[in-house]
């Protein structure tokens, strides 16, 4: 499989909202609800934030978001702080018992 | 609490093979499958494929059919990861993941809610 799209980077400042896309096909984005996203600060293990497109695991922020319209699902931060700065990656449930992950996007906060 | 605990850093040469043990702790192992991940530097996630705790099926992403090898020992609750005919593209950080949160089927989970620490693999002559 092809990897997911990302937009390389994104940036904002504090208290801001940003939106980082994640487009697939309709063989894995479009088919099912399955994306969720990652966040890895540089030198740790990825962390789960959002999962099945728009679910946050217990303990997550409810400044981070997520939804999907098509082939392409996107996570939003609200209030973007300075601990938000990451590296995030979508990853999407592309059938036959597999998955795939996105380039990753590098969040930069001003 | 659920933990996952890998095997140190590896340094290998062209052509060797590596073998990435995952000991998993905190849940009853043979409840759902591990997922094997990898990050070389700088670069992204990619998916290696899963292995079932319970059963020891397992499954491959194109990419690694046929070179690596996932395999459990449950008395153990310890999966392990085998790449074969390495070369200095493998050199990556490699991640076991699960977790049972969200779609399941089989005894496979799709989201991944734990991580090991992460195995630096390096391959250099």
């Amino acid at each position: 499989q092809s990897a997911l799209t990302q937009p390389a980077s994104v940036s904002g400042s504090p208290g801001q909202s940003i939106t980082i896309s994640c487009t697939g096909t309709s063989s894995d984005v479009g088919s099912y609800e399955l994306v969720s996203w990652y966040q890895q600060h540089p030198g740790k293990a990825p962390k789960l934030m959002i999962y099945e497109d728009s679910h946050r695991p217990s303990g997550v922020s409810n400044r981070f978001s997520g939804s999907k319209s098509g082939n392409t699902a996107s996570l939003t931060i609200s209030g973007l702080q300075a601990e938000d700065e990451a590296d995030y990656y979508c990853c999407s449930y592309a059938g036959s018992s597999t998955l795939v992950f996105g380039g990753g996007t590098k969040v930069t906060v001003l | 609490q659920v933990q996952l605990v890998q095997s140190g850093a590896e340094v290998k040469k062209p052509g060797a093979s590596v073998k990435v043990s995952c000991k998993a702790s905190g849940y009853p192992f043979t409840t759902y499958a591990l997922h094997w991940v990898r990050q070389a530097p700088g670069q992204s996630l990619e998916w290696m494929g899963w292995v079932n705790g319970g059963n020891g099926k397992t499954k491959y992403s194109e990419k690694f059919q046929g070179r690596a090898t996932f395999t459990t020992d449950t008395s153990a609750t310890t999966s392990y990861m085998e790449l074969g005919s390495l070369r200095s593209e493998d050199t990556a950080v490699y991640y076991c993941a699960g977790g049972g949160l969200g779609f399941c089927t089989n005894g496979v989970c799709y989201t991944s809610n734990y991580w090991g620490q992460g195995t630096l693999v390096t391959v250099s002559s």
